[in-house]
Parts: C-alpha cells; structure tokens; sequence
C-alpha cells in the first residue's frame, strides 16, 4: 500500500516550458512534504519542501503547491532547462522538528527536458 | 565539506554470501537513515538511529538484515546470508538537529548471483 504516489513514471517537456510534477498521499498525519532530485548514479539531493500550514513554496524555479483537502502536491519547474532532466521523487513526513521519522517516498518521475 | 560517504559503491556477491555496507554520516548529524531502493517497491525505508540509538527497524525485511552504529560516524547495514532478491541499490543519509531535510549518500549498488 503506497502512501504517497506519483502516478506519471515519465514526463517529457520541451525546454522552456513548465514542467508540472503530481503526488498524491493517503495518510493524512503526513504534514512535510519533499521533493528531492536524483541523478543516475548519484543519491537523492532535496530540491524543496512545503509544511502543511502553506499552500505554496517558492524557490526560484521552483514551486511547490500543496493542496490539503485533495491530498494532493505538485513541483512546478519554469522554465524547464536541460539539467533539469532526472528522477523527481516526492516524499513525506510527519513533522518532527528533529525527530527521527524516516521519509516516505513515491516511486519517482523521470523528468525529460526536450531541447 | 564531504558528504555521506558510502562504501563499496559497488558489490557484486553471490548467494549465501555475507554482505557489509558502510556509511560515514555528515559530521554533526545526529540521525541516520538506510533505504533501499529497487524497481518494484521505489525508495523504501529500512532503518534509522537517532543520537546513535535505532529507533524504528519495521522496514528491514527480515532477519537476514542488521544493521549497527557503534558511534556517531559509523554505520553499518548487513545481510547474511545474501539472497539474489536483495539486488538493489543501498542509500544511507544522515540529518543535522532540528531538520527534516536529509542528505543522503551516492549508493551502494547490491548484486547477489
């Protein structure tokens, strides 16, 4: 039983173009939500992060909704560029302030940035 | 400043065998996590200490695995005896206080025969 899905293994997107990232969750005690990047080869690097008492994060290209009533979450990437290209996973938490809870991810998106 | 270290980065081992992973955590990071990650199942959690201490092993699959942090720069996932269904790609990553962002290391790549 997967508590946090990204339903779309791939997305292909042409450069310059947003890049939309969907994640869906099923425990509603999660209340931190990440998205990391991975490259092949290489371990997960955190990209950004949204709490539950925010709607919307923002970090340069890079933005993050939270939509709580409809668990959902998406990574917004505008504009797309060709680095950008990667394994997208989506991850969550509940909130420990330093606890030591373990992350639960989805099983990733693979990015494809078209030039 | 270096990351989390892990090693080997690879390990090919037949089956029965005793297989040793190894992660150095960022200095100054008081938790560590293990995770696996294979095609079916995505990035699942194994195990993770807090201040050295395991916390939570739910994740481990089964007996065969154990894992250990002597001290605050050391750990160690371990499987005996090796099955052909553990291939998968070992990550370790670690957590400064008062954080929820980890950082994890480049992997273990795992091939049991």
């Amino acid at each position: 039983d997967q508590q946090v899905k990204q339903n779309s293994p791939s997305l292909s997107v042409q450069e310059g173009r947003i890049s939309i990232l969907n994640c869906d969750y099923t425990n509603s005690m999660f209340d931190y939500f990440l998205w990391y990047k991975k490259y092949p080869a290489e371990g997960p690097t955190f990209l950004i992060s949204i709490s539950s008492i925010k709607d919307k994060n923002e970090d340069g290209r890079f933005t993050v909704f939270l939509n709580k009533s409809a668990k959902h979450l998406s990574l917004h990437i505008v504009p797309s560029q060709p680095g950008d290209s990667a394994v997208y996973f989506c991850a969550a938490n509940i909130y420990s302030g330093g606890g030591a809870d373990g992350l639960t991810f989805g099983k990733g998106t693979h990015l494809i940035i078209q030039p | 400043d270096a990351g989390v270290i892990q090693s080997p980065r690879h390990e090919v081992t037949e089956m029965g065998q005793e297989v040793t992973l190894r992660c150095k955590p960022i200095s100054g990071h008081n938790s560590l996590f293990w995770y696996r990650q294979t095609m079916m199942r995505g990035l699942e959690l194994l195990i993770y200490f807090n201040n050295n201490v395991p916390i939570d092993d739910s994740g481990m699959p089964e007996d065969r695995f154990s894992a250990k942090m002597p001290n605050a720069s050391f750990s160690t996932l371990k499987i005996q005896p090796s099955e052909p269904r553990d291939s998968a790609v070992y990550f370790c990553a670690s957590r400064p206080p008062y954080e929820d962002e980890q950082f994890f290391g480049p992997g273990t790549r795992l091939t049991v025969l």
